[in-house]
């Protein structure tokens, strides 16, 4: 158990569907990173927020939204994915913005059809 | 592109020998690197890290050696067992921790009882 915690762990969706991940973190870091993770490719960041506020967007595209209501709470919006989007999505928070050990969830793995 | 990578795909070691997972990076400025362990369906998990004022940092069955000449980084596992089996990846922060870590794609470890 790493303190942070992701929801759903598996999740099929159609190209015109709109779905969420939900990350929680119960570890009192400030810090929170959506990572992407897709078979043999290194990780890639996506989005990195600290103190509730957006401090990275990777080029994302807008079909991701992220939301960050608080330091310990963490969304991804989807909508209107297209299949190469099918990936492990991982949530990851550390005590500061210093980008040094990462605490990661399970990830959700998204199957976009 | 990526300036972290790693040697060798995939080890395959036997029940009891040591592993040595290898790293190769690129960009000299890098300050601190991170190894990360991930299983099956979980997220990529710490495991030790080191910064460039170390050349070998030591914990429990586990070493990373850093070698700033070459920029080549290693982490060895001491009497390897079957719950080793894992993918094995390095990070580096290439900007004292103002910028994301920047992973390689990984090593699968296969311990053979």
């Amino acid at each position: 158990e790493t303190g942070v915690t992701q929801t759903p762990r598996h999740l099929v969706m159609g190209m015109t569907n709109k779905k969420s991940l939900k990350c929680e973190q119960h570890l009192g870091h400030n810090a929170m990173y959506w990572y992407k993770q897709s078979a043999k490719k290194p990780l890639e960041l996506m989005f990195v927020y600290n103190f509730k506020e957006q401090t990275e967007n990777n080029s994302v595209p807008s079909r991701f939204s992220p939301e960050c209501p608080n330091s310990s709470h963490l969304f991804l919006h989807l909508h209107t994915l297209q299949p190469e989007d099918s990936a492990l999505y991982l949530c990851a928070s550390s005590p500061g913005l210093d980008y040094e050990k990462l605490f990661f969830g399970s990830g959700t793995q998204l199957s976009v059809l | 592109g990526e300036s972290v990578g790693l040697h060798l795909p995939t080890l395959s070691v036997q029940e009891g020998d040591n592993s040595i997972i290898n790293c190769a990076y690129s960009n000299s400025a890098s300050d601190y690197f991170i190894w990360y362990k991930q299983e099956s369906g979980k997220g990529p998990q710490f495991i030790i890290d080191i910064r460039s004022n170390m050349d070998k940092r030591q914990g429990q069955r586990v070493t990373v050696l850093l070698n700033k000449t070459v920029k080549h980084l290693s982490l060895q596992i001491a009497a390897t067992q079957p719950g080793d089996s894992a993918v094995y990846f390095c990070a580096e922060n290439p900007n004292s921790g103002n910028t994301p870590l920047v992973f390689g794609k990984g090593t699968r470890l296969s311990v053979i009882a």
